[in-house]
Order: structure tokens, then C-alpha cells, then sequence
């Protein structure tokens, strides 16, 4: 089965930059998009196909793919950022598929 | 605004069958160009795809779930269903519904969840 690869976590201090990257073979030939969670809610679509931004999702947000590893850039790091951030694709074989999440710490 | 609400029993026995509704407002689930999935989240893990159904009735399970899970509609009602057979302790999970666009395959609508405890 399919496997997108995230780090556990990542931390950064506040007003800098956050990148979250997720890797899997062959990526750059899938699309890409991520969720926020925050505890005790539900996941967000902060970023689809790719790069682009649902409605009401702060430019701070963006989303970029290299080979085969998807970053998402969060700029300008504020304290309210804190949260899991996963990556989802589809894959013809698995249908979709989640990246196993990685924690935002705002230091 | 299209929203979601989970709802269904907090607490099923072992070896008995999970069942959760979906009910949709803001929007139909009749209408073409999106699926309606089931997601779970296990305690302290991360997210698990487990099926959609499509506005003609067409579903589609995460083959590890597939030979005990079933998803329905009620169009009349703007609801769909997940129905999952035989539970043991490890499906005990936050199950979330939400809205797939058909198109790429992302989730832009979710319920807030439903933590649904498999204990004796």
C-alpha cells in the first residue's frame, strides 16, 4: 500500500517560517492536499490540489511539491498555528491515503 | 455553508456492529461531483480513510475494512450511514463523516466527530 511519510514534529518560534514536508514515491505524479487539526475538532482543509487555498484560509498558508516530497509553509507562525498538520493523496492502488501527521509546536 | 453531524451510539459490544449516521445540511448529497466518506481517527493516531458512497449509490471501502464495513444513503432524508460488523477493541475510534470533492479527492467539509467506544 501507499505510504506518505511525515515528520513527528515540528517546531518553531513565533513570526517565523514552519515547513512541513511529506514524502512518497512518486508524488510528484499525485495531488497533494492538507488538513489542520487542532485538539478536539475536526480536520481543516487548509490546502488542495497542491497549492491552492480553500476560501477563508489565510495566505500564511501555502503549499509547494518537489520531486517527490510536498511542503506546507506556514509563514508568520502565530500561537493559534499549533496542531497536527497531515498530508492526504490518492493512490489507484490504496484510494486515499493519509501521511501519519506531524505536531506544530509554536515555541 | 454545507454541514455535517455524526450520530449513533456512544458504546457497542464486541462482536457487534457499529453503526453511525451522517446527516447533511447546506446541500444535497444527491447532487454529482462529490462522495461522502466515513474517516476514523484512533485515540491519539492519525487519520484512516474507510469508504465513500457516491450520489448513484457507488461505493468504495479501504481494502483492511472491506469485508466488514457497509455504507448506504438516504437521499430523502440527506443522510448516508456506515455500518461496521464484528468490532473488537481496535475499532474504537473518533469517527468522522465528510464531504470528498470527486474530482482530486479532498475533504473540504467534516463533522465534528463521534467517539464511538467498543467495551463489554
Amino acid at each position: 500500500s501507499y505510504v506518505l511519510t511525515q515528520p513527528l514534529s515540528v517546531s518553531e518560534a513565533p513570526g517565523q517560517t514552519a515547513r512541513i514536508s511529506c514524502g512518497g514515491d512518486n508524488l510528484g505524479s499525485k495531488i497533494v492536499h492538507w488538513y489542520q487539526q487542532r485538539p478536539g475538532q475536526a480536520p481543516m482543509l487548509v490546502v488542495y490540489d497542491d497549492s491552492d487555498r480553500p476560501s477563508g484560509i489565510t495566505e500564511r498558508f501555502s503549499g509547494s511539491k518537489s520531486g517527490n516530497t510536498a511542503t506546507l509553509t506556514i509563514m508568520r507562525v502565530e500561537a493559534g498555528d499549533e496542531a497536527d498538520y497531515y498530508c492526504q493523496v490518492w493512490d489507484i492502488a490504496s484510494d486515499v491515503v493519509f501521511g501519519g501527521g506531524t505536531k506544530l509546536t509554536v515555541l | 455553508q454545507v454541514q455535517l453531524q455524526e450520530s449513533g451510539p456512544g458504546l457497542v459490544k464486541p462482536s457487534q456492529t457499529l453503526s453511525l449516521t451522517c446527516t447533511v445540511s447546506g446541500g444535497s448529497i444527491s447532487n454529482s461531483g462529490s462522495y461522502w466518506s466515513w474517516i476514523r481517527q484512533h485515540p491519539g493516531k492519525g487519520l484512516e480513510w474507510i469508504g465513500f458512497i457516491s450520489h448513484t449509490g457507488y461505493t468504495l471501502y479501504n481494502p483492511s475494512l472491506k469485508s466488514r464495513v457497509g455504507i448506504s444513503a438516504d437521499t430523502s432524508k440527506s443522510q448516508f450511514s456506515l455500518r461496521l460488523n464484528s468490532v473488537t477493541a481496535a475499532d474504537t475510534a473518533v469517527y468522522f463523516c465528510a464531504r470528498e470533492n470527486g474530482r482530486t479527492y479532498y475533504f473540504d467539509y467534516w463533522g465534528q466527530g463521534a467517539l464511538v467506544t467498543v467495551s463489554s
